[in-house]
Order: C-alpha cells, then structure tokens, then sequence
C-alpha cells in the first residue's frame, strides 16, 4: 500500500491566492482528518470525515478554509483568499474508522505551504 | 481527552534503551494510552498503544502502572534513526474515529 498520499509536497502562493490541498487516504479507511502544524501552535486537528461525512470542523481556522470529501478516495482542503498566516504543513490522516477496531491514524507526509 | 505531561527533551545513546515517561493522572477508565512520533520533516508515526496491560510490538514497549496514572514508553536499543518527537495521547476506547490532540511532546535525541 501506497500509504496516505498528498498532493503538492510543497505550494508556494501570494497572498489573496486560492489554494487547495489534496490527500488521498488509505485504500478501505473509512476515516479522514486534515491537521496544521506550525512552531507556534503545533499539530492541531482542523477537520475530521467519517464515511465521506464531515463530523467536526471546530478546529477550522474560519470561512476562508474549507474541505470536502466528494468520495471515498478522495478529499480537499482548500483556502481562498490565503494570507500569510496560513503557512504552515498540513496534514492527512485516516484510520479504519468507528467500529474498526483498529484505532491508530496513519499520516501522510504533508504539505508544506508558504503565503507569501 | 485527559491531559498528559512529558518532559520536553531527553538524550540517549545509540544502542541503549531509552525509557520516555507520561503522566496522566487524570485518565479516565476507559481511555486508552497512544504513543506517536514525528521524526523531522515527515508526519506523525504510530507507535503503540495499551489500556491497563503492558503491551510490546516491534517498534516499541509500554509499561503502564498500575493506578494508570503514568506511562513510560520503551525504545529497548535506541538508534540514530529514532531522534524525533515523541508524542503521549490519552483518549477514550471509542475514539478511534475523532482526531488527536496533540501536545508539545518529548524531543529524544539519540546521541552517536
């Protein structure tokens, strides 16, 4: 397996920019989550999807930030319009999800971006 | 999710076990001890995890006293490859589907 792919590895973008984030999961993990990381406020969850659904987004910055997750396979983050406090590396995860047992994420290897 | 404490740096030398320790005094009977790592520029790793038992994988050891108010992760030959932030979670048996709360962690750095 692949593992957790992300797409870009690195996005280099101007203030007042769209950006989007892809990330596809784990083939069969029916769980998703989108995190941040910066030095400031280290790993924080942004959005979590169970079966495509999205459970929680209380961790979401504010409006300019928004994900969706159209299949199984396949989710978004996107930020429009992005500002310089945006940069960081975000995150994918997904894990087997609720009732699966198996209760560990596995994470990609992120997505570095800068809002200059 | 109960709250955790862990030193923020620790040293080990290559090939020695390095024993990283967790307090969470506030755990809840059903909440679950996870430990993940971040090794510099990748994301987040599993480790391994445990409710009451002592649990060993191939990555690692947890030993969890017996009042489950603290943890101590075991790396048992400590390699150059193994510096990087080790992460303690606390969270409940049925949370396998919510996100983790990440705090500062321990930063282990294996020394040559």
């Amino acid at each position: 397996d692949a593992g957790v792919i992300q797409s870009p590895r690195h996005e280099v973008t101007e203030m007042g920019q769209e950006v989007t984030l892809r990330c596809k999961p784990i083939s069969g993990h029916n769980s998703l989550f989108w995190y941040r990381q910066t030095m400031m406020r280290g790993l924080e969850l942004l959005i979590y999807f169970n079966n495509n659904v999205p459970i929680d987004d209380s961790g979401m910055p504010e409006d300019r930030f928004s994900a969706k997750m159209p299949n199984a396979s396949f989710s978004t983050l996107k930020i429009q319009p992005s500002e310089p406090r945006d940069s960081a590396v975000y995150f994918c995860a997904s894990s087997p999800g609720p009732g699966q047992g198996a209760l560990e994420q596995y994470f990609g290897p992120g997505t570095r971006l800068t809002v200059t | 999710d109960a709250k955790t404490t862990q030193p923020p740096s620790m040293d080990c030398a290559e090939g020695r076990a390095a024993n990283l320790p967790c307090n969470h005094s506030t755990i809840s009977g059903n909440e679950y001890v996870y430990w993940y790592r971040q090794i510099h520029s990748q994301g987040p790793q599993y480790i391994i995890h445990g409710l009451k038992n002592n649990e060993t994988n191939e990555m690692a050891s947890l030993i969890i006293t017996e009042d489950r108010k603290s943890s101590t992760l075991i790396l048992p030959h400590a390699t150059l490859r193994d510096t990087a932030v080790y992460y303690c979670i606390v969270r409940p048996a049925g949370g396998g589907a919510d996100g983790l709360t990440f705090g500062k962690g321990t930063h282990l750095i294996i020394q040559p």
